[in-house]
């Protein structure tokens, strides 16, 4: 089966300046998370979406980052405006159930540069 | 949080040796898993473990959880060149929570 697509693999972009990342989860898979990773760290959680709903968005920063789930299915994350601290490595998840309880199948990534 | 830390951070052994890290936690857990992270395949799942259990294998991969010390390890028995990777524990229930990882380097 496909696996879980991000696009863009790369993006360079100057701060204060917006940036768009995009999902597409594993076919049939009700749960999404986006993962934020910084280098040389563990990847943290931002946002989690069960089907089009937000089960937990503690951890995301609500001043500049936003995301949405179209349709239960594909997602999109948002920075606007960037700062210097959000390089990293933006990793997208996705599985069949929610949460801890089974194995979360990853996206390659978008690696994110802020000048 | 129930953050698992892994440790050591960096591990270097030659090609055919075990390697062993280990991953402590702090609060009660239902459930923890591995992943391991290279530049080849991303973040990808290795093994689950539940509280009830003690040991698990998987190929050339053997976890333990010992629930009454907070900790489990992971053993890779034979190693080979592929295994050069990060090895991140995690543990949660409602949301899984990543520890920083231990970096693994196989030598020729």
């Amino acid at each position: 089966e496909a696996g879980v697509a991000q696009s863009p693999r790369y993006k360079i972009i100057e701060k204060r300046q917006s940036v768009a990342f995009w999902c597409n989860p594993i076919s049939g898979h009700a749960t999404l998370y986006w993962y934020q990773q910084i280098l040389g760290q563990g990847p943290k959680l931002l946002i989690q979406f069960q089907n089009n709903g937000v089960v937990d968005d503690s951890q995301l920063p609500k001043d500049r980052f936003s995301a949405e789930r179209l349709k239960g299915v594909d997602s999109t994350l948002k920075i606007q405006p960037a700062k210097l601290e959000d390089s990293a490595v933006y990793l997208c998840a996705s599985s069949p159930s929610g949460g801890g309880i089974g194995e979360q199948f990853f996206g390659p990534g978008t690696r994110l540069t802020v000048l | 949080s129930q953050q698992g830390e892994e440790d050591p951070q960096a591990l270097s052994i030659q090609e055919g040796e075990n390697a062993t890290m280990n991953c402590s936690y702090k609060t009660s857990i239902n459930n923890l898993q591995w992943y391991r992270q290279n530049s080849g395949r991303g973040l990808v799942h290795l093994i689950l473990i539940r509280s009830n259990e003690r040991e698990k294998h998987s190929g050339r991969l053997r976890v333990t959880l010992d629930t009454s010390k907070k900790s489990s390890s992971l053993l890779i028995t034979a190693s080979r060149a592929a295994d050069t990777a990060s090895y991140f524990c995690a543990t949660g229930d409602d949301k899984i929570i990543f520890g920083k990882g231990t970096r693994l380097h196989i030598l020729p």
